[in-house]
């Protein structure tokens, strides 16, 4: 049981290059979720799914995109990197949705530097 | 404006002194608090789930208690294996955004040295 699973560990962009960071989590959630961590900051929510097909935006969804097409799967999309991109990326899953209190597993993240 | 604040931003303990890190919130309508711990290069690892004021929880040196308006969680006898950063979070009725989301403070990082 892997739980949450987050690939790449580390990349570094150039300004205006795409890339896509990749989640995968194998404890049959149904809700997902993007999460980036900015030094001293809290965790900011991105974009999250509450079912295969399902998305929605969260707290800073601009220049990001996000698709579900499977309930294991929740890949983050970045278009056009900017430096304000710069930082650690974390996807979690939970069982409930974080409305009824259930928590979030959270992968190790992938950290993200443009340049 | 956080709507979650945690104290102090660092802590460094010695090994075996107690103390206590301190997460405070505007929230109406709370409908839950979470602490997580969060090694370096890993995500942040659940620890407890509160729901009303005089609850508390407790695992091995590590309890959290809740009142209205914030929430401790209380290390007794600290080893340097609890060193982390703690990150707090709130579920409610945060003013000025949306209910159905979780708010994370922005962590206090404990150091505890032998």
């Amino acid at each position: 049981n892997a739980g949450v699973t987050q690939t790449p560990k580390f990349r570094i962009l150039k300004i205006g290059q795409s890339m896509t960071l990749q989640c995968t989590q194998d404890m049959n959630h149904n809700y997902m979720y993007w999460y980036r961590q900015d030094p001293g900051m809290g965790l900011k929510l991105i974009y999250y799914s509450v079912g295969a097909g399902i998305t929605d935006k969260g707290e800073v969804p601009n220049g990001y995109n996000v698709s579900r097409s499977t309930t294991e799967d929740f890949p983050l999309r970045l278009e056009l990197a900017a430096p304000s991109q710069t930082s650690v990326y974390f996807c979690a899953s939970s069982y409930l949705s974080s409305s009824y209190n259930s928590p979030l597993h959270f992968g190790n993240g992938t950290r993200l530097t443009v340049t | 404006e956080d709507q979650v604040t945690q104290s102090p931003e660092a802590l460094r303990l010695q090994e075996g002194e107690s103390s206590s890190l301190n997460c405070s919130y505007t929230v109406s309508g709370l409908r839950g608090l979470f602490w997580y711990r969060q090694d370096p290069g890993k995500g942040p690892e659940f620890l407890f789930t509160l729901y009303s004021a005089g609850e508390e929880k407790e695992k091995e040196r590590l309890k959290a208690t809740l009142t209205k308006k914030e929430s401790f969680l209380h290390i007794t006898a600290p080893k340097p294996e609890d060193s982390a950063t703690y990150l707090c979070a709130v579920q409610g009725v945060v003013r000025g955004s949306t209910l159905g989301r979780l708010y994370f403070g922005r962590g206090t990082q404990l150091t505890v040295w032998p």
